[in-house]
Parts: C-alpha cells; structure tokens; sequence
C-alpha cells in the first residue's frame, strides 16, 4: 500500500513570496505518478500539477512547480509569488503506473496574507 | 463546459432515507471513481468502474451501491442513510491508469445526514 505524508498541517505566508509544501511517499511501485491538487474554501478538488516518476525534469506549471527528488521519495510543490487566492487546502497524491487507486496526504492548509 | 460534473451540490436527508448521487464526465476516459472525504478533509476511494466494469471496491458498507451505465457516467445510491456517511462524495475520471496525468475530480457533493 502506498503512503504519502504532508507533515505540515497549517501554514502562512506572505503575499508575493513563495511557499514550499512537503510531501514524502513511500511505494515499492518503481514507475508512478504523483499529483497536487488545490481544494479551496469553495470545496473542489482543482488540478495543479503532475509529475511522473521517470520524467527528466521537474514539472512546472505557470507559478507553481514540483521539487522531485526520486532517491528521497520527496515530491514538494513550490508555489512563487503567492496571490490572496492562493489561500486553500493543497493535496499531495500518488498512484502507481498499473493502478488506478490515488493515495492522498492528509493536506496542508495555507493562508496568504495581505 | 462542465469536464466531471455531479449532481446534487448539497444533499440534506434524514436518517434511514435512500437517495443517489450522479456523475457524468465529458472528456472522453474510460474509468471513474467515487471518493468520500470526511470531516478531518481525507480522501480515500470508495469505487472504480473502467469501460463500465467495477474494478475497485475498497471496504464500503453494502448500503452502497455504484451503477455505470456507461462510460461517461458513474452513480451512487446510499440506502437506509445514518449519520456518519455524512461526508463530501466526490466523482473522478481517468483515461486509464492516468499515466500522464489526467485524473479529474467533480466538484464534489455535500451529503449531510440529520
């Protein structure tokens, strides 16, 4: 069974700075995907970025990208220039190349301030 | 256009009660899933259906039903509702296993159970 921890429940920071996001995974699957998703007060589940576990390069997406360390088993999402908007639940998932379970972190709430 | 939708938002309903919750997706994946996320924010799988055929169903209480009539849709019918399935239910799709990226959640529905 696949395990992914976010360490960090709670987190602020100021507007136009960056935020790093921890999340570790632990899996014996040697090719998986891993996932971050953003879960406003609103309540949906919306889609940052992906990163597989063969890919070359760190993913990145506009302002957010993915420090992939595959011998640490750490996928962190890095969020730069941070927008009051950016205040939500952020998910980290991971799911196996020949499976179609997504395994998700407990989340990590941040709050922008002004 | 609306890529995972579901429908009711919001579901209030007394103890004992059945009622269904339904999703359509319109991007074209071949499997859906149903996620319950409770009161603490985690998300675990409940089922998966691929080209209509169940292909995951985790240890869910047999009040619970999925139907796929069709690749594009997935329902959930609870029968004789109690407290703590109150929860968010959200639909997902995929194309496969999601290798690449392309897991796609609903915007979720609020069951609350009084």
């Amino acid at each position: 069974a696949q395990k992914i921890t976010q360490t960090q429940p709670g987190m602020f920071v100021q507007e136009k700075e960056a935020v790093t996001l921890d999340c570790t995974y632990d899996t014996s699957d040697p090719s998986y995907g891993l996932f971050w998703y953003k879960q406003p007060s609103s309540g949906e589940m919306i889609f940052l970025i992906y990163q597989g576990s063969y890919d070359q390069q760190n993913a990145t997406e506009g302002r957010y990208s993915l420090n992939f360390q595959k011998a640490r088993k750490s996928a962190n999402l890095v969020i730069s220039a941070s927008q009051l908007g950016d205040s939500a639940m952020y998910f980290c998932a991971m799911i196996p190349s020949n499976d179609y379970k997504l395994s998700f972190g407990a989340g990590t709430t941040v709050t922008v301030r002004a | 256009d609306t890529a995972v939708s579901q429908t009711p938002k919001y579901l209030v309903t007394q103890m004992g009660n059945d009622k269904s919750i339904k999703c359509e997706q319109n991007l074209g994946h071949d499997t859906m899933y149903w996620y319950k996320q409770d009161s603490k924010k985690f998300l675990k799988i409940m089922f998966s259906y691929n080209n209509k055929e169940l292909i995951i169903n985790e240890t869910v209480p047999n009040r619970f039903s999925p139907k796929s009539p069709d690749k594009a849709h997935l329902n959930l019918h609870i029968n004789s509702l109690e407290l703590g399935d109150s929860a968010v239910y959200f639909c997902a799709s995929s194309l496969g296993t999601a290798s690449g990226g392309g897991y796609t959640f609903g915007s979720g529905t609020r069951l609350t159970v009084v």
